[in-house]
């Protein structure tokens, strides 16, 4: 079974709008963290926010916040007044278990493009 | 400086031919991973080390190898290369804490021809 799942493999949205990119994942620990790292064309992945499974309150970094929804295993990525250089995919990762040297397992990513 | 390195950035060989991906990583990080990244995208592990151990060694063809002379590097050999291997291979580090992500390099884009 798939650990974490991302429904939508492309997303579209105006510049200046919000978006959601959806993320539901599966585990039966108590102990996990989720992230979302963005992907640009050039290549590289870069970090963009983390939620703890303990955490109360949802992440927020800037303009990127996490809807972390606990009893629907939901961590749902969203970005206010989107940019032409959001352009990217996304890409939900989550790390089992209180144990920092446990691997990631990542979704199958969401390509988003952002329109002028 | 550049938190995670790996070289060559782009590697083109031959089938059957070995090659190696270097990586090095500056942060004190004490736990290092290989990623695969297929033409879909998507992401899968097939190695983590933690100060120079092995802990994580997903089913990957014996072919792969990965080399751990400190902590501070994790190299990737690859022998007897073939068509399938071609992907972006990531290699990554993460810290001592529950909320690190990891920092990844920058990729290696190996085209096997």
């Amino acid at each position: 079974a798939q650990k974490i799942t991302q429904t939508q493999p492309g997303m579209f949205v105006q510049e200046k709008e919000a978006v959601t990119l959806d993320c539901t994942y599966d585990t039966s620990d108590q102990s996990y963290g989720l992230f979302w790292y963005k992907q640009p064309s050039s290549g590289e992945m870069i970090f963009l926010i983390y939620q703890g499974s303990y955490d109360e309150q949802n992440a927020t970094e800037g303009r990127y916040s996490l809807n972390f929804q606990k009893a629907r295993k939901s961590a749902n990525l969203v970005i206010s007044a989107s940019q032409l250089g959001d352009s990217a995919m996304y890409f939900c990762a989550m790390r089992e278990g209180p144990h920092y040297g446990q691997n990631f397992v990542f979704g199958p990513g969401t390509r988003l493009s952002v329109l002028p | 400086d550049t938190a995670v390195s790996q070289t060559p950035k782009y590697l083109v060989t031959q089938m059957g031919n070995d090659k190696s991906i270097k990586c090095e990583q500056n942060l004190g990080h004490d736990t290092m991973y290989w990623y695969k990244q297929d033409s879909k995208k998507f992401l899968k592990i097939m190695f983590s080390y933690n100060n120079k151990e092995l802990i994580i060694n997903e089913t990957v063809p014996n072919r792969f190898s990965p080399k751990s002379p400190d902590k501070a590097h994790l190299n990737l050999h690859i022998n007897s290369l073939e068509l399938g291997d071609s992907a972006v291979y990531f290699c990554a580090s993460s810290g001592d804490r529950a909320n690190y992500g990891y920092t990844f390099g920058s990729g290696t884009r190996l085209t096997v021809v």
